[in-house]
């Protein structure tokens, strides 16, 4: 099956500072999102990106699918940024079936 | 619009119990997925319902179960509690029409298996 790679495993930035998280997949892909997930166990929806650049404030996403690849960045980073970042991937379309990686645990120091 | 909905959020059960989750998808959505979050193996797809059917299911034993009604909102049911079951137990949901397919999840239900 497919293999969802992310990176850095683990991420340790001062306030104020940029940071890129990377996310490799092993095969095309119909559905690419990323995720932070809360203190308290949720998901909370960043982007669903299966390609292409988007921007949300202070957070952009890029996805080069020809290349399996999506990158995360996050600019300015508050100590609210704090958590575990997923990137989910679908093989094809509506399986329902989100293959995750194993998340880049960021905590920002104030 | 609300999101996604899951009770209980929280169980202690024992060992050899069963145990039923709920999740009531955002309105308008026909699909829930349900997924498992453990330390050890992280997150992965237990199976997918559409229109009360399954359609997808993950690495999981006949132990795991699930089913969907008319409304779209699903339960999965856990029989033979064992103590890896132990587990955040998410659920999610999109409208599976071959639409734009991204996922909304619930809050979870953390199970706790003695």
């Amino acid at each position: 099956g497919i293999q969802v790679e992310q990176s850095p495993p683990d991420l340790i930035l001062q306030e104020g500072a940029n940071s890129t998280l990377r996310c490799n997949f092993s095969d095309s892909v119909n559905n690419l999102q990323w995720f932070h997930q809360n203190p308290w166990g949720q998901l909370i929806n960043l982007f669903y990106i299966p390609s292409g650049t988007k921007q949300n404030g202070r957070l952009s996403a890029t996805t080069v699918a020809t290349e399996r690849y999506s990158l995360l960045y996050i600019s300015s980073s508050q100590t609210t940024d704090s958590g575990v970042y997923f990137c989910a991937v679908e093989r094809s379309s509506n399986t329902g079936k989100l293959i995750f990686g194993q998340g880049t645990t960021l905590q920002v120091k104030p | 619009k609300a999101g996604v909905t899951q009770t209980p959020r929280y169980l202690i059960k024992t060992r050899g119990q069963q145990v039923t989750l709920s999740c009531s998808p955002i309105s308008g959505h026909r699909s829930v997925s349900w997924y498992q979050q453990t330390p050890g193996q992280g997150l992965q797809f237990l199976f997918e319902y559409f229109s009360e059917t399954q359609r997808n299911k993950g690495n999981f034993p006949g132990r795991f179960s699930g089913r969907q009604f008319s409304n779209s909102r699903s339960e999965m049911n856990v029989s033979t509690l064992e103590l890896g079951d132990s587990a955040l137990y998410l659920c999610a949901s999109f409208k599976g029409d071959r639409a734009r397919d991204e996922q909304y999840f619930g809050p979870g239900t953390r199970l706790t298996v003695t």
